[in-house]
């Protein structure tokens, strides 16, 4: 399995929204609501951010959305703030009974 | 407030097995319907996921790890454990538990991590 692709890096401007990509197979992205995205600042654990691909759990700004279309799922940041600078992180279930997570985005904000 | 600890040796020698236990309170593992990962980071890289269990004792691996793989679970402690053998320097990264979310496919809870290092 192999992991889904995201751009390396992403930036923006306070204020601003960016978009991230994450894009797989029909085998995973494509052939499930089971995509979810995690955000990791340096040094800590991940953090929950979005479920079955646009559901935001208790706590978790509504700046944070997210979708998906076929094969590629989107996250998107409104409003940037600085503490969102961090790495972000896909992941979705896969026909193989398992879960495979994206290469990982980091967050700049300028 | 659900919490996971890990715990482990942090060095491991090349071909020996990395064994590291999640204690979890907060949550019950045998609670009906839960299911529980591990996952891991090589430093400066990103996530994979490793494996789950299923309160009913049931485990998925992923295809590359599951030769080498196995996760197995204590009750009376409420905690799981992780085994990985024949490790190399590869293997080297901060290894985490977590919980599965109620509907399953995602995580809601996670450790804090413990890096483990394989070198002789």
């Amino acid at each position: 399995q192999s992991a889904l692709t995201q751009p390396a890096s992403v930036s923006g401007s306070p204020g601003q929204s960016i978009t991230i990509s994450c894009t797989g197979t029909s085998s995973d992205v494509g052939g499930y609501n089971y995509v979810s995205w995690y955000q990791q600042h340096p040094g800590k654990a991940p953090k929950l951010m979005i479920y079955d691909v646009s559901n935001r759990p208790l706590g978790v700004s509504d700046r944070f959305s997210a979708s998906k279309s076929g094969n590629t799922a989107s996250l998107t940041i409104s409003g940037l703030q600085a503490e969102d600078e961090a790495d972000y992180y896909c992941n979705s279930y896969t026909n193989s009974i398992s879960y495979v997570f994206g290469t990982g985005t980091k967050v700049t904000v300028l | 407030q659900v919490h996971l600890q890990e715990s482990g040796p942090g060095l491991v020698k090349p071909s020996e097995t990395l064994s590291l236990t999640c204690v979890v309170s907060g949550d019950s593992i045998s609670r009906g319907g839960s299911w529980w990962s591990w996952a891991r980071q090589p430093p400066g890289k990103g996530l994979e996921w490793i494996g789950e269990f299923h309160h009913s004792g049931r485990t998925n691996y992923k295809t590359s790890l599951k030769s080498r793989v196995s996760i197995s679970v204590d009750k009376s402690k409420n905690q799981f454990s992780l085994d990985l053998n024949s490790v190399t320097a590869a293997d080297t990264a901060v290894y985490y538990c977590a919980r599965n979310g109620d509907s399953a496919w995602y995580f809601d809870y996670w450790g804090q991590g413990t890096l483990v290092t394989v070198s002789s």
